[in-house]
């Protein structure tokens, strides 16, 4: 089974900084890692797939990276609406997993 | 538009078994995979199960295998997920959630609002 470990925990920031987020499997997964974002109280959005490829409808400002075991999610100017928390899935075969998620919040 | 919504969750004691169900619009739902993702309270995502569009494939977490079956009705646009000899760490949020493109392995781009499931004596 794949392990998926995401750092920071948490991150206290302020609207118009730039966020990166790392997420990094035990073995490779290829480019086969998902990018969510949860709310409070809301079912996690899919952001990003295939490791580099925005999802229908998400801002510019969201891009991801990597392959092979290690991967990164940028907000390039964060928004007041993208506090929340991030989850990274490995869909590299089977079981998928999520990572513990990474809580981005205001400073 | 697309719309997931579960249901079927409530109050279990441990040992029973539960049926929970995700009625899917606005989509070809015979044409996606469809999973089965759940949420402790407070805690993060946990996968549970895959199905594919046709029913043939389906894939488990080790932590319910051989307790949990995942099944669907195309006819009906219904997903299911029949859980037996559910223990307290069963206790989540159960949320549905289609497949993004037909071509599994591209993430999940609609999920319902989940339905809770609580295992309590």
């Amino acid at each position: 089974e794949i392990v998926l470990t995401q750092s920071p925990a948490t991150l206290s920031l302020s609207p118009g900084e730039r966020v990166t987020l790392s997420c990094r499997a035990s073995q490779s997964v290829g480019s086969s890692l998902v990018w969510y974002q949860q709310k409070n109280g809301q079912a996690p959005r899919l952001l990003i797939y295939n490791s580099s490829n925005r999802a229908t409808g998400i801002p510019a400002r969201f891009s991801g990276s990597g392959s092979g075991t290690d991967f990164t999610l940028t907000i390039d100017s964060l928004e007041p609406e993208d506090f929340a928390v991030y989850y990274c899935q490995h869909r590299s075969g089977w079981p998928s997993s999520f990572g513990p998620g990474t809580k981005v919040d205001i400073k | 538009q697309v719309q997931l919504v579960e249901s079927g969750g409530g109050v279990v004691q441990p040992g029973r078994s539960l049926r929970v169900s995700c009625a899917a619009s606005g989509f070809t739902f015979s044409s996606y995979g469809m999973h089965w993702v759940r949420q402790a309270p407070g805690r993060g995502l946990d996968w549970v199960s895959f199905i594919s569009y046709d029913g043939k494939l389906t894939k488990y977490a080790d932590s319910v295998k051989g307790r949990f079956t995942v099944s669907r009705d195309n006819s009906k646009n219904t997903l299911y997920l029949q859980m037996n000899s559910l223990r307290a760490d069963d206790t989540s949020l159960y949320y549905c959630a289609k497949e993004n493109t037909p071509v599994a392995g591209t993430g999940s781009d609609f999920w319902g609002q989940g339905t809770l499931v609580t295992v309590s004596s």
